[in-house]
């Protein structure tokens, strides 16, 4: 089992630019998150998912979109990029989340200029 | 909204001695989850606790459950040099499937 999938693992954008970060997992997880992290802000909910077809807002979903059309896969997609979002994002995936913990991606560094 | 606090922010120990860290929620958790993050590196899951006052042992690391289901504490017993990186709490927010991550205590362990 390959895990949590995240790509790419570095990324410089242009103010305004759009992009998508793919997360993919291989475990069959039903839960899907992405978490944003800042130097002293620790791990903030970005989106999650609870199945295909199903998303939903986490605390600071503003400048992001999701969709899981499938199990595997959990695309963050950045609508027109802002220094603000500058970041780590990690996706993590469960088995079921109030059970189990989460598995986490190993994160992508984005830097937006 | 849902607020998780760790305190504190930082810690820097000698290798050797413990370690505690605390959580502490603005609302009743059903559970709720410790994970650490190595330097330069990603969440790893350690433990869930369920059960109101629930004390459970990692080997040198003890977590613990507050009776009131708001808070929750990690203990490392005599600490050492692998122990290093930033211990947080997550919990859910009531009714969702949505988990809210602490703020994080960074520990540094010095030989």
């Amino acid at each position: 089992n390959a895990g949590v999938t995240q790509t790419p693992k570095f990324q410089v954008l242009k103010t305004g630019q759009s992009m998508t970060l793919q997360c993919a997992q291989d475990m069959n997880h039903e839960y899907m998150s992405w978490y944003r992290q800042d130097p002293g802000m620790g791990l903030r909910l970005i989106h999650y998912s609870v199945g295909a077809g199903i998303t939903d807002q986490g605390e600071v979903p503003n400048g992001y979109n999701v969709s899981r059309s499938t199990t595997e896969d959990f695309p963050l997609r950045l609508l027109s990029a802002a220094p603000s979002q500058t970041s780590v994002y990690f996706c993590a995936s469960s088995y079921s989340v109030l059970d189990y913990g989460y598995t986490f991606g190993s994160g992508t560094r984005l830097t937006v200029v | 909204g849902q607020q998780v606090m760790q305190i504190p922010q930082y810690q820097h120990v000698q290798e050797g001695e413990d370690f505690t860290t605390y959580c502490n929620s603005s609302t009743t958790l059903s559970n709720i989850q410790w994970y650490k993050q190595r330097p330069g590196g990603h969440p790893v899951f350690l433990i869930q606790l369920v059960k109101s006052g629930e004390v459970k042992k990692q080997k040198r690391l003890t977590f613990q459950f507050g009776e009131a289901k708001k808070n929750s504490s990690l203990h490392i017993t005599a600490t050492q040099t692998t122990d290093v990186g930033t211990y947080f709490c997550a919990g859910p927010t009531s009714g969702t499937y949505k988990y809210i991550f602490g703020t994080g205590t960074r520990l540094k362990v010095l030989a």
